[in-house]
């Protein structure tokens, strides 16, 4: 199995629509992240949480929230989803003194 | 100006050639460099990281950083077509932040 799993692997929505972006790990990392990337843009990241009680916003959150559910789980939510949020959503996770990120899969999203 | 820049490419060579991949930053503050490995439809996974300036060298790939015109380069040796990814460098901000390049596309071709 993976260490870091993100569900669903694709998904197809509508305009408006509430999506949400499930993340888990089994590497023990407290910190996580949630990324996008977009070709030409590269990776960009939405937020990031260094321990359950932490959540920061990265350079592109508009659009975006998040819930640390536990030191395993970080979900990513759009609430009204709009087709420029299509991308390539990653989930990542690091250990706090090594500054390596060790990604899930990846999880498609296309909005119509 | 992007913090992290880098060539998308696509870069197609024949199996054996030697690669460079290249990238610039702005914020030299930060002299911790990293590049990551991306295979079609998975996650990018870290092949190389490097701290200020010279080289590191793994097997058939170096990773170079040249403070003085804030440069960093890949190079792979003897190419395989395994090694058609896409190859994304990266620089961490503090804080274990990091700033990713757009990612090149390399194709080796047998």
């Amino acid at each position: 199995d993976a260490d870091v799993t993100q569900t669903p692997r694709n998904r197809i929505t509508k305009t408006g629509k509430r999506i949400m972006l499930e993340c888990s790990q089994t590497k023990g990392h407290d910190r996580m992240y949630w990324y996008r990337q977009d070709p030409g843009l590269g990776l960009r990241l939405i937020y990031y949480s260094f321990d359950v009680k932490d959540i920061n916003k990265g350079e592109i959150s508009d659009g975006y929230s998040v819930s640390r559910q536990a030191q395993a789980k970080f979900s990513l939510s759009l609430e009204s989803a709009i087709p420029n949020q299509t991308a390539l959503y990653f989930c990542a996770t690091s250990v706090a003194d090594n500054g390596e990120l060790f990604f899930g899969e990846g999880s498609r999203l296309t909005v119509l | 100006q992007k913090e992290v820049e880098q060539d998308p490419g696509p870069l197609s060579v024949p199996e054996g050639a030697i690669v460079s991949l290249n990238c610039t930053y702005s914020n030299s503050a930060f002299q911790y460099f990293m590049w990551y490995r991306q295979y079609s439809r998975k996650g990018p996974e870290l092949l190389m990281y490097t701290y200020s300036s010279g080289n590191k060298e793994d097997g058939r790939f170096t990773a170079q950083v040249d403070k003085s015109s804030k440069y960093i380069s890949l190079f792979i040796r003897d190419s395989q077509p395994s090694d058609s990814a896409t190859y994304l460098c990266a620089q961490e901000t503090g804080g274990f932040k990091t700033i990713f390049g757009a990612g090149t596309r390399l194709f080796v071709k047998a």
